[in-house]
């Protein structure tokens, strides 16, 4: 049982470039969500997907956009990267009740120069 | 806006102790309150949700309370072990499923 699976797990780009972090899930979960982690200001959501087919903004969404393709997989693309975004990404999931806890994959380390 | 706070931001035991993590909240109109545990380099696992209307969740070695009226939760940790070494956060929700963390408490249990 996978769970939530984030590729890739390293990557550095330059200032300007882009890229698309990726995130599956087989728990049949239908709400999604991105988070960064940086030191000291802990995990903040930048944006979040309650079903398919629906994207919402969370905290921090600016020099980001999401894609909720299917029920499985959902991607969080960096359109032009600054240093200001080089943190640990984390996809989650979740059933979507008010009360079903996250699951968590192992993160994407992204380094902007 | 909520805030969440996690005091001690670290913690170094020697195995077998009980301990006690502490986490606070500034709205006290919550639904839930997550604790999630982080090693090194993985992402977060859920280890107790305690709904609004419980007092208490428990996993094993593992107890979690919740005080809405006070702001409050803690997480206690019964015998600890070397692998118990980690760092705790906690998270509660604003609006639906949004989930707000506190930066967590690293412990390490010592052998």
């Amino acid at each position: 049982n996978a769970g939530v699976t984030q590729t890739p797990k390293f990557q550095v780009l330059k200032t300007g470039q882009s890229m698309t972090l990726q995130c599956a899930q087989d728990m049949n979960h239908n709400s999604m969500y991105w988070y960064r982690q940086d030191p000291g200001m802990g995990l903040r959501l930048i944006y979040y997907s309650a079903s398919e087919g629906t994207t919402d903004k969370g905290e921090v969404p600016n020099g980001y956009n999401v894609s909720r393709l299917n029920k499985r997989e959902f991607s969080l693309r960096l359109e032009s990267a600054a240093p200001s975004q080089t943190s640990v990404y984390f996809c989650a999931s979740s059933l979507g009740t008010g009360n079903s806890p996250l699951h968590f994959g192992n993160g994407t380390r992204l380094t902007v120069t | 806006k909520q805030e969440v706070t996690q005091i001690p931001a670290a913690l170094s035991v020697p195995e077998g102790e009980n301990l006690v993590l502490n986490c606070s909240f500034t709205d006290s109109a919550i639904y839930n309150l997550q604790w999630f545990r982080q090693d090194p380099g993985k992402g977060l696992t859920s280890l107790l949700l305690i709904q609004s209307s419980q007092r208490e969740q428990t996993s094993g070695r593992l107890n979690a309370s919740l005080d809405k009226s006070s702001g409050r939760s803690t997480l206690y940790i019964a015998a600890s072990q070397p692998g118990d070494s980690a760092t705790y956060l906690c998270a509660v929700p604003t609006g639906f499923q949004k989930l707000v963390f506190g930066t967590g408490t690293r412990l390490l249990v010592s052998p």
